[in-house]
């Protein structure tokens, strides 16, 4: 079983709806992060989440918002989609001991009509 | 503030010839340095990384990469390339300082020819 999940794995939603993306991990890690990915760009960091009750904006957090309900488990939402949201979003882990190494979902390819 | 910049956005060789992924980077500190492959349809996986110590650092499936201060740079080679080396290749920078947090380059899309 893969050690660190994203849920739905592809999406197509409207301008304006909400939309939750969800990320478990097993792996027992304590840090959470949320990219996107967009071609030429790389990733960029959306949030970030030390542990439960830190949550910290990334470098492009305008119009997303996140939520960390258990160690294992962070969503990100997006409040009212708009189509320059449309990317690939990946879900990554990392532990306190061994901070610098980030273990990666298989992402979420979202599409905004 | 860190920054990383990928020289190709798409690479192209010969099956069994030299690969050569090009990273430059900018750092305040002494920088982490790693390079991530993500596969077709899936997430990023850690190819290797530089920390301390050694400059020249092995990865797996027979990459390797060497970090060069002088020229900030941390280039990723492999001697044969592969058919299944194909895929896209991200550099990546961490200040020790900042969090752990990851600044990716473009990323450098490697295409396999047989």
């Amino acid at each position: 079983d893969a050690d660190v999940t994203q849920t739905p794995r592809n999406r197509i939603t409207k301008t304006g709806k909400r939309i939750m993306l969800e990320c478990s991990q097993t792996k027992g890690h304590d840090r959470m992060y949320w990219y996107r990915q967009d071609p030429g760009l790389g990733l960029r960091l959306i949030y970030y989440s030390f542990d439960v009750k830190d949550i910290n904006k990334g470098e492009i957090s305008d119009g997303y918002s996140v939520s960390r309900q258990a160690q294992a488990k962070f969503s990100l939402s997006l409040e009212s989609a708009i189509p320059n949201q449309t990317a690939l979003y990946f879900c990554a882990t990392s532990a306190g001991t061994n901070r610098y190494e980030q273990y990666f979902g298989p992402g979420t390819r979202l599409t905004v009509t | 503030a860190q920054s990383v910049t990928q020289l190709g956005s798409h690479v192209s060789v010969s099956e069994g010839a030299l690969v050569l992924l090009r990273c430059n980077y900018s750092s305040s500190v002494p920088p982490y340095l790693f390079w991530y492959v993500q596969y077709p349809n899936q997430g990023l996986q850690l190819l290797l990384k530089y920390t301390t110590g050694a400059t020249l650092v092995k990865g797996i499936n027979g990459f390797e990469a060497e970090f060069k201060k002088s020229e900030t740079s941390f280039h990723l080679t492999k001697p044969s390339a592969h058919m299944s080396d194909a895929a896209e290749y991200f550099c990546a920078v961490s200040e020790g300082n900042a969090g752990n947090m990851l600044t990716f380059g473009g990323g450098t899309r490697l295409m396999v020819k047989p």
